[in-house]
């Protein structure tokens, strides 16, 4: 069975860092995009972040280009996102997604339940 | 980036009844390449359709997508009471991949 378990969120000032984890199961870690969605209060999903099965590659949006950094960790199964300079608009619950594919951010199958990060003064 | 908008926002139906929520693409979806998720409050999505047309491991046969190019559906054929829900498309055929804006399916 497939599991992602999403760690590190919190609340935060304007300008700060955080660093969330999901640690992944249930599936051959290595085989796999991974990726970041995440979704503000009330609102809808976006997309943030993707990482080759490799690791070798890595996607942005750009809303968070230059400040967000994504990285997998193959010897724990575990995926990572640092977050740098946050915003007000960074404030959501952060997904961590198994993707289909193994080398680009494609469709969706399996979510974590999601870690709420709030960035507020 | 290809935007998506989905109509209508909100879907006021009964259980029994025929649900057709519509996802538009501002430019061509590469390869019908376009999924469709369910979100219940306080859940994560759940994927119900990629490429389109094909139903993801468990999803009833009540749920189908169609449509290619610009203009996809996802019909859910007779709504049962743990249909109602926010349905998302998305397209991976052209980076970055984008989400619709949503539709609530409401009793």
């Amino acid at each position: 069975e497939v599991q992602l378990l999403e760690s590190g969120g919190g609340v935060v000032q304007p300008g700060g860092s955080l660093r969330l984890s999901c640690a992944a199961s249930g599936f051959t870690f290595s085989d796999y995009t991974m990726n970041w969605v995440r979704q503000a209060p009330g609102r809808g999903l976006e997309w943030v972040s993707g990482i080759s099965g490799s690791g070798a590659t890595t996607y942005y949006a750009d809303s968070v280009k230059g400040r967000f950094t994504i990285s997998r960790d193959k010897s724990k199964n575990t995926l990572s996102l640092e977050m740098n300079s946050l915003r007000a608009e960074d404030t959501a619950v952060y997904y961590c997604v198994k993707d289909e594919n193994s080398w680009f951010p494609s469709f969706l199958d399996y979510w974590g339940q999601g870690v709420l990060v709030a960035v507020s003064s | 980036e290809i935007v998506l908008t989905q109509s209508p926002d909100t879907l006021s139906l009964s259980p029994g009844e025929r649900a057709t929520l519509s996802c538009r693409a501002s430019q061509s979806v590469v390869g019908s390449y376009l999924a469709w998720y369910q979100q219940k409050p306080g859940q994560a999505p759940r994927l119900l359709i990629y490429a389109a047309s094909t139903r993801a491991t468990g999803i009833p046969d009540r749920f189908s997508g169609s449509g290619s190019g610009t203009d996809f559906t996802l019909t859910i054929s007779r709504l049962e009471p743990e249909d109602f829900a926010v349905f998302y498309c998305q397209q991976y055929g052209t980076s970055p991949v984008t989400f619709g804006g949503g539709t609530k399916v409401q009793i």
